[in-house]
This record gives structure tokens, sequence and C-alpha cells, in this order.
């Protein structure tokens, strides 16, 4: 079975402080996703990573970035918090698929991240 | 813009009946799409898949409904299980590795 793993379940942090949020998979996986998940907005992509140090902007990147030095690891970086990136967090892996259909992501528990 | 949309916040419906979950999409070059189900403190978990080629795909009480021409597709339950409440979401992709979610629907199924 597939493992996602989210470094915390819960984070507080201040306005203004740096934020790692990290993720680890066991599956040997490509692709790599972080998402937010906010009421009435559904899941929407930050950033996502299709290989090691490769990494492309989603629909929201701006305030976020992201580092990916191994293959099953892919940190969410936020620079500055600030209290409108107070949200849960959502790593997710999936094989890469060159041609074809995508392959189903699996994702992790979740961070709920709440900035003050 | 939100490229896929579930317009329906919330669903309650009654043990054993059918559960009917829609959602929308604006974009014609999607060609595969998903169904997540998720439980609170939890990450959403794969259900069910159809590719654009099928118009229909069943997996157990699950079945999606896919129609191109009016760019909707549906998840039916049938018969519903409490443990079905949820938050479900239906993804989009175009051939791609990177999907669009849409908003969720909150299913209740009461006993």
């Amino acid at each position: 079975d597939v493992k996602v793993t989210q470094s915390s379940r819960y984070l507080v942090k201040r306005t203004g402080e740096k934020v790692f949020l990290e993720c680890v998979q066991d599956m040997d996986h490509e692709n790599m996703f972080w998402y937010r998940q906010d009421p009435g907005l559904g899941l929407r992509l930050i950033y996502f990573s299709y290989d090691v140090k490769m990494k492309e902007k989603g629909d929201i990147p701006e305030g976020y970035s992201v580092s990916r030095e191994k293959k099953e690891r892919f940190s969410l970086i936020l620079e500055s918090a600030s209290t409108n990136q107070t949200s849960m967090y959502l790593c997710a892996s999936s094989l890469i698929n060159p041609v074809g259909s995508p392959y189903e992501q699996y994702f992790g528990p979740g961070t709920r991240l709440t900035v003050t | 813009d939100q490229q896929v949309k579930q317009n329906s916040p919330s669903l309650s419906v009654q043990e054993g009946r059918i559960s009917i979950l829609n959602c929308d999409y604006t974009n014609s070059m999607f060609d595969y799409f998903l169904w997540y189900k998720k439980y609170p403190a939890e990450g959403p978990t794969f259900l069910i898949s159809i590719s654009s080629i099928k118009d229909k795909n069943e997996d157990g009480r699950f079945t999606v409904f896919l129609n191109k021409s009016a760019k909707h597709l549906s998840l039916h339950i049938v018969p519903s299980q409490p443990g079905d409440s949820a938050v479900y979401f239906c993804a989009a992709s175009s051939a791609g590795n990177q999907f669009y979610f849409g908003t969720g629907t909150s299913l209740t199924v009461i006993p």
C-alpha cells in the first residue's frame, strides 16, 4: 500500500514566520503535489514536482516555494506566513505516465496550519 | 476560474437509497476523470475513475457516468450506507499528470 506521510497534523505559527511542511512517500512515485483545501474552494494546486529538483507552479503558487532534493520527499515552504495562509495542506504523490491516462494520486492525512 | 464545479455543497440520503453526486466541467480537453472520498481529518482516497472513451464505469456499489456533450459526470452509490457519509470530490485531467478538483459535496447517509 502507498503511504504518504506529512510531518505534522496540526501547526500554529505566527505571522511572518518561515514555515516548513514536509511530505514523504514510500512508493517510489515520480510525481508529488501540494494542495490547499479551503471551504467552498475545494482542493487547489500550489506546486507539483515530476522529478528530483524539478518543480512546476500550480494555480496558487504566490507566497509559497517548494524543494525536492530526494525523490521521496517534497517540502512546502511559506517564506513569511500570513493569516490568509491558514488552511488545510495536503500532499499527494502518483506514478508518472508520459502517455495515456494519468495515474490516481495518493494523499497524505493533511496538515491543519493556523497562522495567527 | 473554476474548471470543475460541484454545485451541490451537501446531500442527504436515506440508507439503502441511491445517492447521486454531480460534477460539471468547462474544459473540453479534459479526458480523464476521478472521484475521491474524504473523511474528516484524513486525506482524500481514490474511489473510481473514467476515461473519456467510455460513458460508464462500475465498481461494486459505485458507478460513474460521463456525458461529454454536456460536460457532466455523476457518481451513483447504490445502495447508500452510513459509512458512505463523507465529502466527495470530482477531479479532471487533460492527458497530463495534473488534476483539477471540484469544491466537494458533503454526503450524509441517514440510518
